[in-house]
This record gives structure tokens, C-alpha cells and sequence, in this order.
């Protein structure tokens, strides 16, 4: 069955580069995806990279997908307090239906 | 501006009580979805439909219920069955996957407190 893991909580300083991890089980998945949470709210999609890619660069944002380790991690450079939140990996398999399966999400701390 | 309404933001209930959660887009979205959020969970899917008049259980469907009466609205009611219901539930929307990237788009969220 499918499976996505993250660690729960990263600290980085202002200014630093954060590094959130993600794996995922299914070889199978189409599309991986970010979602940014901030507090009391909904998710909002960051970015996402299709499974026949290695690496996707939105300004600051970076993705690096690892088919073979089944690894995904997404880079934020100079790492901003808005930044803090909490962000969720996801894959989504084929098929007609969207199924989409999140990981438990990672809470950036953004210490200024 | 388009996007998913949801409501009430903030709900308490007494124990045996059921409670309807409302989601409405206008999106034009065909796909729609509730998911529950506990802290160190993520997201578990609840229910979710493809179209009117159709719904699908996803992993945790018991002791909820929910309608697609319309192709704007997908409300779920929280049942007395369900044992443990003080949670997070977030509410979503998608293009059916084949023709964009799958993105869901969620509503603003609505917490649901047992007392």
C-alpha cells in the first residue's frame, strides 16, 4: 500500500536554506507534490514535479525527486519567518480518480 | 473570486450529537473531498465524489455521511457513531486527474470540538 514519510519538525535560522525529506513507497506515483499549510488554515500547493523528472527550481523553492531511494525533498534558499508553516509531501497515483496520499507533514520553525 | 467555502469555522458539539459540515466551491471543480487532519496524522481521506449524485468511502469513512446534490456543494455530517470526533476537517477540490496535474485545492478549514 502507499506510504509517505516525514520527519515532523525541522528549525532553521532566517537566511539559511531549509531541507525537508520525504519518502514515499509507491513506485507507481505520477505526480509528487508540496502543500504549505499555515496555521489555522487550508493547504496550498507550492510546487509539484512529475515522476520522469530528477529536479524542478521555482525561485527559491527546489525539488529534488530520487526515484531509485524513493526520496523527495524540497529546498527552500534564504528562508524567510513567512515561511514558517507546516508542509506536507503528497503523491498521487494514475487513474481517474485524484487519489492523492499525504505524508504527516514537517513544522518549519523559522528562528529570526 | 473563485474558490472553496467552508462552514462553520469553528464548531463545539455535546456527545451523541451529529453535526453537518458545509463545502461549497465555485470552482466548477467535478471532483471534491473531505479529509481529517489530528496533529502528527496528516491527512486521511474521508470521503469523496466524481461527480453528482456519486460518492466514493475513502479510508475512514465510518461514522461519517456525506451528499452531492449539486455539483457546487458536498457537506459532510459528522455522526454519534463516530468514537473519536474532535479533529480538523479540511475540504477539497480537484479537476479529474488526465487533464491537469492533479492539484486539489482546499477550503480554509473547519475544527470540530467534542465537549
Amino acid at each position: 500500500g502507499e506510504d509517505v514519510e516525514q520527519s515532523l519538525f525541522l528549525s532553521v535560522r532566517e537566511g539559511d536554506s531549509s531541507v525537508i525529506n520525504c519518502t514515499y513507497t509507491d513506485s507507481s506515483s505520477t505526480y509528487l507534490y508540496w502543500y504549505k499549510q499555515e496555521p489555522g488554515a487550508g493547504l496550498q500547493l507550492l510546487t509539484y514535479i512529475f515522476s520522469n523528472m530528477d529536479m524542478k527550481q521555482d525561485q527559491r523553492l527546489t525539488v529534488l525527486l530520487n526515484k531509485k531511494d524513493k526520496h523527495l525533498s524540497l529546498r527552500i534558499a534564504d528562508t524567510q519567518t513567512g515561511d514558517s508553516a507546516i508542509y506536507f509531501c503528497a503523491e498521487s497515483l494514475s487513474g481517474g480518480y485524484q487519489k492523492v496520499t499525504f505524508g504527516t507533514g514537517t513544522k518549519l520553525q523559522v528562528i529570526p | 473570486d473563485g474558490g472553496i467555502t467552508q462552514s462553520p469555522k469553528y464548531l463545539f458539539r455535546k456527545e451523541g450529537q451529529n453535526v453537518t459540515l458545509s463545502c461549497e466551491q465555485n470552482l466548477n471543480h467535478d471532483a471534491m473531498y473531505w479529509y481529517r487532519q489530528d496533529p502528527g496524522q496528516g491527512l486521511r481521506l474521508i470521503y469523496y465524489s466524481q461527480i453528482v449524485n456519486d460518492f466514493q468511502k475513502g479510508d475512514i469513512a465510518e461514522g461519517y455521511s456525506v451528499s452531492r446534490e449539486k455539483k457546487e456543494s458536498f457537506p459532510l455530517t459528522v455522526t454519534s457513531a463516530q468514537k473519536n470526533p474532535t479533529a480538523f476537517y479540511l475540504c477539497a477540490s480537484s479537476i479529474p486527474s488526465g487533464r491537469r496535474t492533479g492539484e486539489l485545492f482546499f477550503g480554509e478549514g473547519s475544527r470540530l470540538t467534542v465537549l
